[in-house]
């Protein structure tokens, strides 16, 4: 089973305007970490945002958030006022305490930011 | 100024070779790691090294091997057991595997002819 799932392969989004990127994830762990990584068409994975399993508020980071609904198993992330320089692959990711740390990656939704 | 550079960025190679893919930092991190991408995939784990000397298999290891000599430089080797190995690498830090963040370098096109 997937334990990281993107179901949009590709988004798009007017510039200035915000967006929603899904991720659903699974596990049984009950100590785990969120992550959204960006990666431009040069190819390098920039962090943007962490959530932990036991924070109580959504993560925030600038223009970043975290829309994380624990029951659901969701960890969405909100870009606000988009920007054309956004336009990129975004990951969401995953580490397990009990997976030795390691992070998991979902495919990727592919953000087009148009003019 | 500090963080991961890994070279080349485009290597070649022909069927049957071993090749090294070298990444190096400067941040004085002590995990490094190694993942690897294909064309409309996340990444996946090769391996890792949480500490000098000491490696571990991530999730698709068969046909690589590494090396931790030092703690700036963590070399991966793909083999020609690796059956399909035109892909791109990635080399990563964290200051521990405990921390949040894993900073990347600006990775390796790897192409088998």
């Amino acid at each position: 089973a997937q334990k990281i799932t993107q179901t949009q392969p590709g988004m798009f989004v007017q510039e200035k305007e915000a967006v929603t990127l899904d991720c659903t994830y699974d596990t049984s762990d009950p100590s785990y970490g969120l992550f959204w990584y960006k990666q431009p068409s040069s190819g390098e994975m920039i962090f943007l945002i962490y959530q932990g399993s036991y924070d109580q508020q959504n993560a925030t980071e600038g223009r970043y958030s975290l829309n994380f609904q624990k029951a659901r198993k969701s960890a969405n992330l909100v870009i606000s006022a988009s920007q054309l320089g956004d336009s990129a692959m975004y990951f969401c990711a995953m580490r397990e305490a009990g997976s030795n740390y390691k992070l998991t990656f979902g495919k990727g939704t592919l953000l087009t930011v148009n003019p | 100024d500090g963080g991961i550079t890994q070279s080349p960025k485009y290597l070649f190679r022909k069927e049957g070779q071993n090749v090294t893919l070298s990444c190096e930092q400067n941040l004085n991190h002590d995990a490094m790691y190694w993942y690897r991408q294909d064309p409309g995939q996340g990444l996946r784990l090769i391996y890792y090294s949480q500490i000098v000397n000491d490696f571990q298999k991530g999730d698709i290891a068969e046909g690589y091997s590494v090396s931790r000599e030092k703690k700036e430089s963590f070399p991966l080797t793909v083999t020609s057991a690796q059956k399909n190995p035109t892909a791109f690498y990635l080399c990563a830090s964290s200051i521990s595997p405990l921390t949040r963040e894993q900073f990347f370098g600006p990775g390796t096109r790897l192409t088998v002819l």
